[in-house]
């Protein structure tokens, strides 16, 4: 039971990145997936949900209508496309399977890190 | 800016215990399942309770989770070196649109 994150990298502000999440060794559309997201020297803070068939998808306030969340079942792997990049954004992104909404996030990523400077 | 508030470090003597509170309010808390994460330094965080008091697989029975009203707790007995580390209360939060929401994270160190 794997989570990989990609994507990673130097950005200017404004500028856009896209994450990845690839997923193996488990039922991938039996599952949630959130992206959650620490910034230096700071504590954890949530980004984005996504239900197994996309029906259901939350956005934090913080990053909602510059970020989308989007998966593809046949594939395995959930992204995260990310515009407006702004300097508070840079942090470490995480990737976290969650038990159909049940706030259980029981796998997670090693995370890839976004840096957003000019 | 976090709605659920942890004390920001506890710490005791190896083979004691801790409690490490984690304070929400009716929209979160009161009527969600919480969860504790760990995260040691330099890692990524790793579910330790989950439905308020489980444990998964692998977890020792020394990391408990309880919760009451708008309140939950992790306690950890038998301290050892190797829980020092970060700790994280979450869950979700159904007050105007549904959201998902940490704590402020509470620092483990063994004396």
């Amino acid at each position: 039971v794997q989570l990989v994150e990609s994507g990673g990298g130097l950005v200017k502000p404004g500028g856009s990145l896209r994450l990845s999440c690839a997923a193996s060794g488990f039922t991938f559309i039996s599952y949630s997936l959130n992206w959650v997201r620490q910034a230096p020297g700071k504590g954890l803070e949530w980004v984005s949900s996504i239900s197994s068939s996309s029906s259901y998808i939350y956005y934090a306030d913080s990053v909602k209508g510059r970020f989308t969340i989007s998966r593809d079942n046949a594939k395995n792997a959930v992204h995260l496309q990310m515009n407006s990049l702004r300097v508070d954004d840079t942090a470490v992104y995480y990737c976290a399977r969650e038990v159909g909404g049940s706030g259980r996030m029981d796998v997670w990523g090693t995370g890839t890190m976004v840096t957003v400077s000019s | 800016q976090s709605v659920l508030t942890q004390p920001p470090s506890v710490s005791a003597a190896p083979g004691q215990k801790v409690t490490i509170s984690c304070s929400g309010s009716s929209s979160n808390i009161g009527i969600n399942y919480v969860s504790w994460y760990q995260q040691l330094p330099g890692t990524a965080p790793k579910l330790l309770i989950y439905d308020n008091n489980k444990r998964p697989s692998g977890i020792p029975d020394r990391f408990s989770g309880s919760k009451s009203g708008t309140s939950a707790t992790l306690g950890i007995t038998g301290l050892q070196t190797g829980d020092e580390a970060d700790y994280y209360c979450g869950t979700w939060d159904t007050s105007l649109s549904a959201l998902y929401v940490f704590g402020t994270g509470t620092k483990v160190t063994v004396l």
